[in-house]
Order: C-alpha cells, then structure tokens, then sequence
C-alpha cells in the first residue's frame, strides 16, 4: 500500500520568508511525526500528533515553527521568516497510534530545504 | 532525558565481510530500541526493534541486534554484508516517560568495497 508521502521534496527558499511542508500519513494512521535531519544536529524531535489531542510540540526550535494536522490526517509544517539554520531534511511519520511510543514509525522520504 | 550514541560516524567494509554497528544508549528504565536504515535519497526503514523478552532480536534484510543491559548497547550485526546494504543506519530509543517522540543516535554511515 501507500506509504508515507511528502511535498515537495525539495525546496529552496530566500532566508525571510514563509515555507511550508506537506505529509500526506499512510490511510487510517493516526499518530503523526515531524523530525528534522540537519548537519551536526542529527535527527531531532519536532512535534507529535495523536487524533484529537492536544499535539506534543516539545520539540520545536522556536516560535517561528508551527504545525496543523488537518481532519486528522495531512499536516503541514510552517517556518516563518525563515534562517539559514532551517536548512535541513524534514522527515513525517506515522503510526497506527493504537499502541504509543511502541509503535514502528514509518517514515516518508523527507523534504530537503535550503535556505538561502 | 534518554540519549543515544553510536561511536563510529563512518565504517567501510567489504561486501561479503560481516559488519557490527555500535549503539550505547543513556536511560533509567527499560528503554525500547530501534535500528533504522536510510538509503541514499530515501527514508528511514525500520530493521528490527527491541521491547522485551529474548535480547537478540532478527530483523529484515539479514540483521539482527543484541540488547545487553549491563553494557546499555543494542548493537547491530550482519554476517554477509551486501553491496545493498551501503546506506546510514540510525540507532533510536523510545520511552514511556518520553512520550511517542524518538531520540536518534547520529548515525553510521556504511560503505562497502567491491
């Protein structure tokens, strides 16, 4: 079956302005992840969605960071007034979320961005 | 908080050699271990996971990992290596008390000589 998408899947931008990013979760997944992959970071945390509840967005490096999950099931990423330091890989996955942090995420194929 | 480090950021191999990726994780309690692998230009897969029970765990594509509590690894192996199998792998862990999200070791990149 379909597997996680993301869009695009690359994306340069002028350091200032506003970006989004999309995730399209498997069908019927309903725990959703952002991570971002960066040079000297690794993989970090970002934000976490589960249904209706309240996200987890522990994980976000600052306020010009934000996401929505909509109707349950796309979310998209926003970072205003983007900064170089944003540059990095923004990795989705989901889960079936019926067993928490047990469950295997599944990964989408990420969004390169680069901000000039 | 829980951390995990895996120690070496390249290996190089040859194919049909057998491999051994580090992982020393950082937690109080039980912790859930992963191994991902990333291909070139592709997302993380998930290889092989520990929660309980047996400490040596089989994975996909000819992996398996041994959880040893009294050294906090759960290090990965492969006999054979395969041209394939050129790729970074991430080690991660899970935890009760941290919620669904999880935190990555850096990463091994694996190269394998012809």
């Amino acid at each position: 079956g379909a597997g996680v998408s993301q869009s695009p899947s690359n994306k340069v931008t002028e350091k200032g302005k506003d970006v989004e990013l999309r995730c399209d979760p498997i069908s019927g997944h309903t725990a959703l992840y952002w991570y971002r992959q960066s040079l000297g970071q690794g993989l970090e945390f970002l934000i976490y969605f589960q249904g209706n509840s309240a996200p987890d967005k522990s994980g976000l490096p600052s306020d010009r960071f934000s996401a929505e999950r909509t109707g349950g099931s796309v979310s998209t990423l926003t970072i205003q007034r983007t900064q170089q330091e944003d540059s990095a890989v923004y990795l989705c996955a989901s889960s079936p979320g019926t067993s928490g942090f047990q469950e295997t995420q599944y990964f989408g194929p990420g969004t390169r961005l680069l901000v000039l | 908080a829980q951390s995990v480090t895996q120690p070496d950021i390249h290996i190089t191999v040859s194919e049909g050699a057998s491999l051994e990726l580090r992982c020393n994780y950082s937690y109080g309690a039980t912790p859930y271990l992963f191994w991902y692998v990333q291909s070139p230009g592709q997302g993380l897969q998930l290889l092989l996971k520990y929660f309980s029970g047996d400490t040596l765990v089989q994975g996909i594509k000819g992996f398996e990992a041994e959880f040893k509590r009294s050294q906090s690894s759960f290090n990965l192996r492969k006999p054979s290596v395969h041209w394939s199998d050129a790729a970074e792998y991430f080690c991660a862990v899970g935890a009760k008390a941290a919620g669904n999200k999880l935190t990555f070791g850096g990463g091994t990149r694996v190269l394998v000589k012809p």
